[in-house]
This record gives C-alpha cells, sequence and structure tokens, in this order.
C-alpha cells in the first residue's frame, strides 16, 4: 500500500497558522477515525501531536488542531513558533490491523 | 518517567537476521499496546508492526509479512523484533513505541540496521 500523500514543505511566518494536508483515500482515512499526527525535529524521536482525528494528548499546546474532510485529515498550527520547525507525519488506520504514515512535511519556520 | 530503549541493531550481510529488543520502564508494560515503526536515512517513518497486550495478536506491513516476527515479554517489560531474511532495503533506524492499537504515545531513540552485501 502506498504512503498517505502530504505536501513535501510548507513554511510559515513566527505568529501565522500554517496547515498540512494529508491525503488518503476510503481505505484509510476517509474509512477510519484513526487519524494522529506526530512531530519530529532533526536526530530525535517523533512526538504524537494528535490522535484519533481531533484529540491532543496532554501537553501539546492548544495551537496544534487535526481535522479531516473526506479522505484528507489536516493539521494546523496556529501562532506559529520557531520551535515548530520540524518534520510532520500523518499516520492512519488502513484496514487489516495495519498502519500508514505519511511521507513527511517539513515545516520551515520564517 | 516513561523509557523505551531499543538494542541489538547493527551491520547485517544481506540474508540475514537479527533481534532487536526494546526495553521499557515507567509504564504499566503489559497494559499497552506496542509498535515497531523504521526510517530509512534521510526517508519517512514507515509502519512495521504491532502487538497486543497479551502478545497474543500480531500484524505486519506487506513489507515485512513472512520475514519479521514481533514478540513480547510482560515478565521483562521488553518487545522484541526478529527480523530474518535481511535485505538492502531494511536498513533502517527502527524505533519502538508503546500505545494503543492505532497510536505510538511514547517512543524510543532507535537503533540502526544496516544490512549490506
Amino acid at each position: 500500500q502506498s504512503a498517505l500523500t502530504q505536501p513535501r514543505s510548507v513554511s510559515g511566518s513566527p505568529g501565522q497558522s500554517v496547515t498540512i494536508s494529508c491525503i488518503g483515500t476510503s481505505s484509510d482515512i476517509g474509512g477510519y477515525n484513526y487519524v494522529s499526527w506526530y512531530q519530529q525535529h532533526p536526530g530525535k524521536a517523533p512526538k504524537l501531536m494528535i490522535y484519533d482525528v481531533t484529540k491532543r494528548p496532554s501537553g501539546v499546546p492548544d495551537r496544534f488542531s487535526g481535522s479531516r474532510s473526506g479522505n484528507t485529515a489536516s493539521l494546523t498550527i496556529s501562532g506559529l513558533q520557531a520551535e515548530d520547525e520540524a518534520d510532520y507525519y500523518c499516520c492512519s488506520y488502513a484496514g487489516s490491523y495495519t498502519l500508514i504514515f505519511g511521507g513527511g512535511t517539513k515545516l520551515t519556520v520564517l | 518517567e516513561v523509557q523505551l530503549v531499543e538494542s541489538g541493531g547493527g551491520l547485517v550481510q544481506t540474508g540475514g537476521s537479527l533481534r532487536l529488543s526494546c526495553a521499557a520502564s515507567g509504564f504499566t508494560f503489559r497494559s499497552y499496546w506496542l509498535h515497531w515503526v523504521r526510517q530509512a536515512p534521510g526517508k519517512g517513518l514507515v509502519w512495521v508492526s504491532r502487538i497486543n497486550t497479551d502478545g497474543n495478536d500480531a500484524s505486519y506491513a506487506d513489507s515485512v509479512r513472512g520475514r519479521f516476527t514481533i514478540s513480547r515479554d510482560n515478565a521483562k517489560n521488553t518487545l522484541y523484533l526478529q527480523m530474518n531474511s535481511l535485505r538492502a532495503e531494511d536498513t533502517a533506524v527502527y524505533y519502538c513505541a508503546s500505545g494503543m492499537p492505532t497510536t505510538q504515545d511514547y517512543w524510543g531513540q532507535g537503533t540502526l540496521v544496516t544490512v549490506s552485501s
């Protein structure tokens, strides 16, 4: 199964909002309420930012929010800060007890 | 504090085998699902496998099914990944992660596996 489709890069200035899209199919994103998002800084392990499409783990700033429309999930970061610069990955349940990640998006804070 | 520490990575020849371990602490190990996720150098994350809390239900990505086996020892708070018939494309940092069936809440720092002829 092919990876979910994410833009390779997005950018924004401090204080602005950015949205990262994650395009799948009705067999993954569109079929289940199990989309999660991960932040990964260079050389570090990933960190869970959003799960079950819209839920935020304890400790994750409310500047991070998730949503979904049809087969596309989105991560929105508002009030962009320098420390938000990182790679972001979406992940979805894909049926048959498997998961699938997106290709990753590099966020640059200008 | 939740800690996951992977070990067992290294250089192995094509067709060879390797067993990764992941030692956990700081949480109730037996209550959480466990995952292996890999990342080839300079590439994105790829889900590899997961196992349920009791260790009797496992699933795999198509790319490793039949070659890799995930297991856990709840008495030792340790997760394993037995990797056989290794290929060059299995070269990656392998992360273990704890969480639920569809999320990885906490991650280790990873162990590098290099498959070379």
